[in-house]
């Protein structure tokens, strides 16, 4: 499986956007780029994913590098609900999710 | 609103006991997995089925655990005998696979979890 690299933690400011960085330089051209994020005490919950080109939806945009060996999800205005793990994980199609450490968002009022 | 539902919440149980924990797909969804989640280890698919047939489950161990689809509503997971170290939330997931060329895919839906504890 192919490995993506995160921040252990990071801090942002409520109101405030935030940039979680992923990097994996080992990305072949079928795996899709996918987020997703687990809130205290639930379920992981299906964020967005891209292939090429960068991704907007309700929740937030995905920006993928042109040599789409990095990729970053950006929150626009940081909630303390968004407070969570983030994960960014690469998916063959039909292929399983293979969650890594992630990233913790700690939001502050 | 459509969810994906687990049954029981928490399970505490002693160690040698039988536990079965159940889950509700999204309606529709043909793919359903089950994964683990520990502090030590995060979270680990344990097996996956599409239109009920097992695809992978080499992330599960096969002498104590197995699961199964009865049918497209139910999928169990059932591990007998249980062990302390079998203590972990237990997380199931459904999506549809709608094909290569339809292009989005693994959407995945969790539920709640089971919280098991085996004394």
């Amino acid at each position: 499986d192919a490995k993506t690299t995160q921040p252990n933690s990071m801090e942002s400011n409520e109101e405030e956007p935030v940039h979680l960085p992923c990097n994996h330089s080992t990305i072949s051209g079928t795996d899709y780029i996918h987020w997703y994020r687990q809130l205290p005490s639930q379920g992981p919950e299906y964020v967005i994913h891209g292939l090429t080109s960068n991704v907007n939806n309700r929740m937030a945009s995905l920006a993928i590098a042109e040599d789409r060996k990095s990729s970053t999800l950006i929150l626009h205005r940081a909630t303390l609900r968004d407070a969570a793990v983030y994960y960014c994980i690469l998916v063959e199609y039909g292929n399983k999710l293979v969650f890594g450490a992630g990233t913790i968002l700690r939001v502050k009022s | 609103d459509a969810r994906v539902t687990q049954t029981p919440r928490h399970k505490v149980t002693e160690m040698g006991q039988e536990v079965t924990m159940r889950c509700q797909p999204i309606l529709g969804h043909n793919t359903v997995f089950w994964y683990r989640q520990t502090m030590m280890q995060g979270l680990e698919l344990l097996a996956y089925f599409r239109n009920r047939a097992p695809l992978d489950d080499s992330g599960m161990p096969k002498d104590r655990f197995s699961a199964e689809m009865p049918d497209a509503t139910l999928a169990t997971l059932k591990i007998q005998p249980s062990e302390p170290r079998d203590s972990a939330v237990y997380f199931c997931a459904s999506d549809t696979d709608r094909g290569v060329f339809l292009g989005s895919l693994n959407e995945q839906f969790f539920g709640p979890g089971t919280r098991l504890t085996v004394l």
